[in-house]
């Protein structure tokens, strides 16, 4: 099936700072990638759809401004979490349709379990 | 966004067992995925439904979209050590023309050798 990478797997940063996360589709090109927050023992929660050449839309109640999200090309987007804080302590996941309409199934990246202290 | 009703949340079994979960919605999906999460990791798409009624198999497992196209079931046959995991059920293109994906609250199934 279709291989999405996401890096970095861990990252753990300091209360205030900025962090990217990036997540690639490594043999196929995707217009879209959707970006999700998973907290413990919890179901996946969709924060933002990213589309490449325009601006992510960010379902109700997911701050724009904190979590900012580029879609550089179509094999390439990133969620900078900026000025964080203990409470965005989470597992990001990122994924992408198999194809460029959308309409198949969607490939998970690794995950990136992010820590701010 | 869109929750599924994904039963039973969590399943102890013995090895050898056969595992049953379902996964209920009251909207319409014209595609069904299942898929399973091991800690510390995104999660892997084992099968994938497209159609009402069909009934699609990889390995041990086995899983049907309802014909009502608002459920759908996993079978997890012979079960061994290494099924352990969260298996989430997600519904995609619902009846709203929506293409992102409604999971279901996951179902964590542990395998007692």
């Amino acid at each position: 099936g279709a291989v999405v990478s996401q890096h970095p797997s861990r990252v753990i940063c300091k209360s205030g700072t900025s962090v990217k996360i990036e997540c690639r589709s490594l043999d196929f090109q995707a217009t879209t990638m959707f970006w999700y927050r998973q907290f413990p023992k919890q179901s996946l929660m969709l924060m933002a759809t990213s589309n490449e050449g325009s601006k992510a839309t960010y379902e109700q109640g997911v701050e724009k401004d904190k979590f900012l999200i580029n879609h550089a090309s179509l094999t390439l987007s990133t969620l900078t979490v900026t000025s964080a804080h203990p409470e965005d302590s989470s597992f990001y996941i990122c994924s992408a349709p198999g194809t460029e309409q959308g309409t198949s199934e969607a490939f998970f990246g690794q995950g990136t379990r992010l820590t701010v202290v | 966004g869109q929750q599924l009703n994904q039963s039973p949340q969590s399943m102890f079994i013995q090895e050898g067992e056969d595992v049953s979960m379902n996964c209920t919605s009251s909207s319409i999906f014209n595609t069904w995925l299942w898929y399973k999460q091991e800690p510390g990791e995104g999660p892997v798409l084992l099968i994938a439904l497209y159609k009402a009624g069909e009934l699609t198999s990889n390995g041990r497992l086995t899983a049907q979209f309802g014909i009502t196209r608002k459920d759908s079931f996993l079978n997890i046959s012979a079960s061994i050590p290494s099924d352990v995991g969260i298996y989430f059920c997600a519904g995609q293109r619902d009846e709203y023309g929506n293409n992102r994906l409604a999971f279901g609250k996951g179902n964590q199934v542990v395998v007692i050798p």
